[in-house]
Order: C-alpha cells, then structure tokens, then sequence
C-alpha cells in the first residue's frame, strides 16, 4: 500500500497570501495524483487531477505541481472561501486508493 | 448534471450489517467510461476509501476491509451498493459514495454525493 504523507498538518494564512501545501508518496506514483477540499460538513471536491490538471470550474488561483513522489498544491492569494481541509489522493497503484491525512488551512 | 445520493439507516448496532445504496440521477451508471465507489470519514478523520464497482460488477476493494465488504450494482435502478459486515464502533464515519474515472490518468473522483452518517451503537 502506498502511504501518502502531507505537510504540514495546519497552515495559518492571511487572506490574499500564497498558501503551499506539500504531499509525499511513499513509492512513485507517476502524475496519478489528486488534490481534494474540504469544507466543514460538505463532501470532498476534485480541485486538481493527473497531479497538474485543474478540474472544470476551479479557480485558477489554484495550481498543482510535481511527479513521482513529491507534489505541491499551491494557492496563489487566498481567499475567504478557501479556508479549509485539503487532501491529496495517489490513484496510480490502486487497490487501495489512499489518502493524506489532510492539511487544514486556517486564517492567521 | 449528474448527481449521487446515498441513502440507509443512520443507526447499526454493533455486530450487524451496514447497508447503503447510491443512486445515481442525471447520467448512466452503466457508462463504460467510469468506476463508482465508496469512501468514510470517521468523525474528525481523513478519508478512506473502501472499495470500487463497475457497471458489469467487476470489484475492488480495500484489503483493510476486503473480508467484510461487499459491493454491488443494480443498472436497471441506476444504483450501487455497500454491505459492510460485522461492523463495530470503529466503523462509525460519514460514508460518501463518488464517480471514478477508468482510464488510469482520470481515476480521481471527480463526483461525489453529499454523505450520510452512519453510527454504530446499540
């Protein structure tokens, strides 16, 4: 099973700041990699697939980066209505699908 | 647009089977092109993804849970459904299902339903 690893677990940001969360896997999982958010009490959504593609409807302020084992997800200027969890997800050597444990990204 | 619900009790005692159903509106799930599964979250928790299904009913599933879990597909009613067995304290999460794409390179999850809790007491 591969493990992915995120970093760091809370990352305090003032609104219209570059936020960088960093994600590791445990073993090479190509470009198959996915960026979630998550809001309190609302289901996961897609922001980025293949580890650089954006989903239809996300905000360009998002962008995603990396291959192999590292991986960035970078906010260029927060805003209000990003605050929130974001996880990554390795779908390259599946089953299992496996998660991040999530980092949470909170207004400083 | 095409959205997931799922749907079952709220409330599994201890020892039981939890039961859910996905029911897929707004598209096909008998689409060639995607997987639908079955991701938890425990309270306060990340996500852990418990199994996949395609339309001709080939699974997959997590080898954590592989033992107890069961996945399955109804086309004629758009749904597709979880039975977990056994189940303890440690099984109480929100249980989301989500559309998965097939070709290795779009396998993310890029639909999902909204989520039900599930608590297991008696």
């Amino acid at each position: 099973e591969i493990v992915m690893t995120q970093s760091p677990a809370t990352l305090s940001v003032s609104p219209g700041e570059r936020a960088t969360l960093s994600c590791r896997a445990s073993q090479s999982v190509s470009s198959n990699l996915a960026w979630y958010q998550q809001k309190p009490g609302q289901a996961p959504r897609l922001l980025i697939y293949g580890a650089s593609t954006r989903a239809t409807g996300i905000p360009a302020r998002f962008s995603g980066s990396g291959s192999g084992t590292e991986f960035t997800l970078t906010i260029s200027s927060l805003q209000s209505e990003d605050f929130a969890v974001y996880y990554c997800q390795q779908y390259n050597n599946w089953p299992p699908a496996t998660f991040g444990q999530g980092t949470k990204v909170e207004i400083k | 647009q095409l959205q997931l619900q799922e749907s079952g009790p709220g409330l599994v005692k201890p020892s039981e089977t939890l039961s859910l159903t996905c029911t897929v509106s707004g598209g096909s799930i008998s689409s060639s092109s995607y997987y639908w599964g079955w991701i938890r979250q425990p309270p306060g928790k990340g996500l852990e993804w418990i199994g996949s299904i395609y339309y001709s009913g080939s699974t997959y599933y997590n080898p954590s849970l592989k033992s107890r879990v069961t996945i399955s597909v109804d086309t004629s009613k758009n749904q597709f459904s979880l039975k977990l067995s056994s189940v303890t304290a440690a099984d109480t999460a929100v249980y989301y299902c989500a559309r998965q794409g097939i070709q290795l390179w779009l396998s993310a999850f890029d639909i999902w339903g909204q989520g039900t809790m599930v608590t297991v007491s008696s």
